[in-house]
């Protein structure tokens, strides 16, 4: 079971926005630590998507964007494209594990 | 441009020692606030942080793995060496290393070297 808690899989047409939850407690996420998102394609190495809750690393498009509220963050995607299928993880840093934390990762299918 | 290579054994015997190197370009292990960390995957699985080093040799492991793994640099090879003692087969998995701030933000990533337990 992983600290930090993404749903399994979510999905959405060409066009839509879908949004991935990551859902932490108060030694993570609500106690004040950054929250980093990646995408990892098939069969590739993670890619950086998000930095600092909500930050896009030069290069990534603007139909990514990034939230923190409390103990959970949020990833959004717009205009959702077929190469966006991917797996996508959300990581922080746990005082109680004295280390970094990754969510259980969420496949996004693009139907 | 910053580029992150893993190397090390394909197949391991189980209690045996895995040792894997990372060999970074395009910045050095002595840059202020930055450091190298191991993350693995096994085969359809979640990414799991194992451990990091930082340019001021500050290191950190995984809890439930800490008896375990020991992690340095040689930052004069630009090189960071893990080692995982008394392997088992759950320990099969993509073994990656990433260039980490210390923000946590995982920047960059090698392409990862695939270790299989196997007797």
């Amino acid at each position: 079971q992983s600290v930090l808690t993404q749903p399994p899989s979510v999905s959405g047409a060409p066009g839509q926005r879908v949004t991935i939850s990551c859902t932490g407690s108060s030694s993570n996420i609500g106690a004040g630590y950054d929250v980093h998102w990646y995408q990892q394609l098939p069969g590739t190495a993670p890619k950086l998507l998000i930095y600092g809750n909500s930050i896009r690393p030069s290069g990534v498009p603007d139909r990514f964007s990034g939230s923190k509220s409390g103990t959970s963050a949020s990833l959004a995607i717009s205009g959702l494209q077929t190469e966006d299928e991917a797996d996508y993880y959300c990581q922080s840093h746990d005082s109680s594990l004295s280390g970094w934390v990754f969510g259980g990762g969420t496949k996004l299918t693009v139907l | 441009q910053v580029t992150l290579k893993e190397s090390g054994p394909v197949l391991v015997k189980p209690t045996e020692t895995l040792t894997l190197t990372c060999t970074v370009s395009g910045f050095s292990l002595s840059n202020a606030r930055m450091g190298v960390s191991w993350i693995r995957q096994p085969p359809g699985k979640a990414l799991e942080w194992l451990a990091h080093i930082f340019s001021n040799d500050e290191k950190s492991y995984s809890t439930s793995l800490k008896s375990r793994l020991t992690i340095s640099k040689d930052t004069s090879k630009s090189q960071v060496v893990l080692t995982m003692t008394n392997m088992d087969p759950v320990d099969t998995a993509t073994y990656y290393c990433a260039r980490i701030d210390s923000s946590g933000c995982h920047g960059y990533w090698g392409q990862g070297t695939l270790v299989t337990l196997s007797s």
